[in-house]
């Protein structure tokens, strides 16, 4: 299994601000991914974060809004950009690799946008 | 385009009771796994089950159990003997792209929360 740590863990920021989160995973993995959970809501894919090219990401959010990086098979960082109230969520990052059982998710990154 | 319903949005019970949340699923590939995840009040995501789109034979985990039909399109989690421990948001979620495995991306239900009374 793969243990995955993001930083920070939690956060409070001001409308027009940016934020990067850091994704960690202790083992090589094939798959990157980040997700955004919206208060009471379910959790949405925002992107595949693909190592050492653009990532991908799908519909309804866009590289200019939140630009992703992963310079390598162990790590990714988001970036939420010129944050609202709306983007108040819980983000997570998770790593998959061929053959492996599952798909495994950080603790998660609580932003409060004020 | 794959979708996943858990039309159940919050369930209570009182502690000891069984339950049983609901998952249906839709998917144009005949090859996919499914997966059941925990969600308590912490936040973080724990792995319950996956189970891939060629075995539907019912899985128990001590007081987890699960049935999985594909006839129905259907992946039901079913919790004995409920404890206070087991309150918690759960989630159902399908992967397609059976030879990428479980590495693939998810796509969630909407939860269903369970409150389990002393």
């Amino acid at each position: 299994s793969a243990v995955i740590s993001q930083k920070p863990s939690r956060d409070i920021c001001q409308r027009g601000t940016s934020l990067t989160i850091q994704c960690q995973v202790d083992s090589q993995v094939t798959m990157m991914f980040w997700y955004r959970q919206q208060p009471g809501q379910s959790l949405t894919l925002i992107a595949t974060a693909n190592q050492g090219s653009e990532a991908t990401y799908e519909s309804g959010f866009v590289i200019d809004k939140f630009p992703i990086s992963r310079p390598n098979l162990t790590f990714s960082t988001l970036t939420v950009s010129n944050m609202s109230p709306e983007d108040s969520s819980i983000y997570l990052c998770s790593a998959g690799a061929l053959y492996q059982e599952t798909q495994y998710f950080g603790p998660g990154t609580r932003l409060l946008v004020l | 385009a794959q979708k996943v319903t858990q039309a159940q949005t919050e369930i209570s019970v009182v502690e000891k009771e069984d339950v049983t949340l609901d998952c249906v699923y839709e998917t144009r590939d005949t090859t996919y796994y499914l997966f059941w995840y925990k969600q308590p009040p912490s936040g973080e995501l724990v792995f319950l089950i996956r189970r891939n789109s060629f075995d539907e034979q019912n899985e128990i985990s001590g007081r987890y159990s699960w049935n999985f039909q594909k006839s129905t399109s259907s992946f039901n989690f079913t919790i004995t003997a409920s404890q206070v421990v087991d309150s918690a948001v759960y989630f159902c979620a399908l992967s397609e792209d059976f030879y990428n495995n479980a590495g693939n991306m998810l796509t969630f239900g909407g939860g269903t929360r369970l409150m389990v009374k002393p």
